[in-house]
């Protein structure tokens, strides 16, 4: 299996903060990757699909770039409503592998 | 209204099983792959199983090899987990997901609310 691996594990940042997750895949998936946002008691949502395509409806300030191996999930701009835990997701191949996620903290 | 509603989990005894349904409205499903992720309490996504439009590529997680089974109904509009031989470590938050295509893989673009499986005796 592919394995995922997000860094850091935690990230505490302020309001208006520019913030960078990393997620590194264990073999080359293209861009077949996914970001979510998971805030608590809730279901994901999905945000950015093909590494760097945002899905409808999910503010610009998100943004992904990446392909092969490392990727990059950036958020331009904290808002209040961004603090959260985020997944990436492979979907190169089977089976779908998920990262260990990134709680994202208010400082 | 576009959702996806996951019904029967519960607590249920090491060893026994346990069937997981998930009904699905405001789309056409049978266009559409269908997955079930799960989530232990506190930690991360786990990916357990993914279904293509008409059965005919499915997928597991090695860690439910052998004793899950997804199935769906299009005519239902329904998804089905059947989960034998459980174990404590199978007790998690149990997503019902859509995928973007109707073939296996891909991300999720929709997710029901969950429904919760405790293994304990």
């Amino acid at each position: 299996a592919i394995r995922m691996t997000q860094s850091p594990s935690s990230l505490s940042a302020s309001t208006g903060d520019r913030v960078t997750i990393t997620c590194r895949a264990s073999q080359g998936i293209s861009s077949y990757l996914a970001w979510y946002q998971q805030k608590p008691g809730k279901a994901p949502k999905l945000l950015i699909y093909a590494a760097s395509t945002l899905q409808s409806g999910v503010p610009s300030r998100f943004s992904g770039s990446g392909s092969g191996t490392d990727f990059t999930l950036t958020i331009s701009c904290l808002q209040s409503e961004d603090f959260a835990t985020y997944y990436c997701q492979q979907y190169y191949s089977y089976p779908i592998t998920f990262g260990q996620g990134t709680r994202l903290e208010i400082k | 209204e576009v959702q996806l509603v996951e019904s029967g989990g519960g607590l249920v005894q090491p060893g026994r099983s346990l069937r997981l349904s998930c009904a699905a409205s405001g789309f056409t499903f049978d266009d559409y792959a269908m997955h079930w992720v799960r989530q232990a309490p506190g930690k991360g996504l786990e990916w357990v199983s993914g279904i293509s439009w008409n059965s005919g590529s499915i997928g597991y997680a090695d860690s439910v090899k052998g004793r899950f089974t997804i199935s769906r109904d299009n005519a239902k509009n329904s998804l089905y987990l059947q989960m034998n031989s459980l174990r404590a470590e199978d007790t998690a938050l149990y997503y019902c997901a859509k995928g973007v295509t109707g073939v296996g893989g891909g991300y999720f673009d929709l997710w029901g609310r969950g429904t919760l499986v405790t293994v304990s005796s």
